[in-house]
């Protein structure tokens, strides 16, 4: 079957402007997580949703980023006023429940100029 | 705090050699799971393994096996018989309980070229 689709699969933005990253998850899977990995800190973890709800925002790295999950599927990843150090590749990974092994799609290669 | 430590950055071996790929990880949790994620480089993280705590046992699946040693706190992945498509970037990874989530803490990666 179809697994994790992320788009778009490369962007390219100018400094300050706002940046959505979509996440369509595998069917049927509750669980989604929001990872970015970065040359500098490797693969860090960011939000988890089950279904529609994400329990704790603390893992985003500042008050620019937000996510929201409707339809307990599609998920999209906002950066507002984007910075050079936002550039990053952004994995987005789901499972059917929330032990589950995640399975993870192709990333969005994010680049601020 | 939990981490894991892959201490090698780059491995590159010739085709046909086994070649093993190290995993330490830190932890005070007494349940917790242990993976391994191969990502080519088209970019997708692919899931291998998982391991739970509580079963040491040796996995063998093909060419590939995993070492769970608890008393030395590591993970290791023996690549048998290596061939070119096993070259990518390997990843080992922690499960750290997290509002009840299966939140991942990855290592930093080992670069493996498998030469022909």
């Amino acid at each position: 079957g179809a697994g994790v689709s992320q788009s778009p699969s490369n962007k390219v933005t100018e400094k300050g402007k706002d940046v959505e990253l979509r996440c369509d998850p595998i069917s049927g899977h509750t669980a989604l997580y929001w990872y970015r990995q970065s040359l500098g800190q490797g693969l860090e973890f960011l939000i988890y949703f089950q279904g529609n709800s994400a329990p704790d925002k603390s893992g985003l790295p500042s008050d620019r980023f937000s996510a929201e999950r409707t339809g307990g599927s599609v998920s999209t990843l906002t950066i507002q006023r984007t910075q050079q150090e936002d550039s990053a590749v952004y994995l987005c990974a789901s499972s059917p429940q929330r032990d589950s092994p995640q399975h993870f799609g192709d990333g969005t290669r994010l680049s601020i100029l | 705090a939990q981490k894991v430590t892959q201490a090698q950055t780059e491995i590159s071996v010739v085709e046909k050699e086994d070649v093993t790929l190290d995993c330490v990880y830190e932890t005070r949790d007494t349940t917790y799971y242990l993976f391994w994620y191969k990502q080519p480089p088209s970019g997708e993280l692919v899931f291998l393994i998982r391991r739970n705590s509580f079963d040491e046992q040796n996995e063998i699946s093909g060419r590939y096996s995993w070492n769970f040693q608890k008393s030395t706190s590591s993970f290791n992945f023996t690549i048998t018989a290596s061939q070119v498509v096993d070259s990518a970037v390997y990843f080992c990874a922690l499960s750290e309980r997290w509002e009840g989530a299966q939140k991942l803490v990855f290592g930093q990666g080992t670069r493996l070229t498998i030469n022909p």
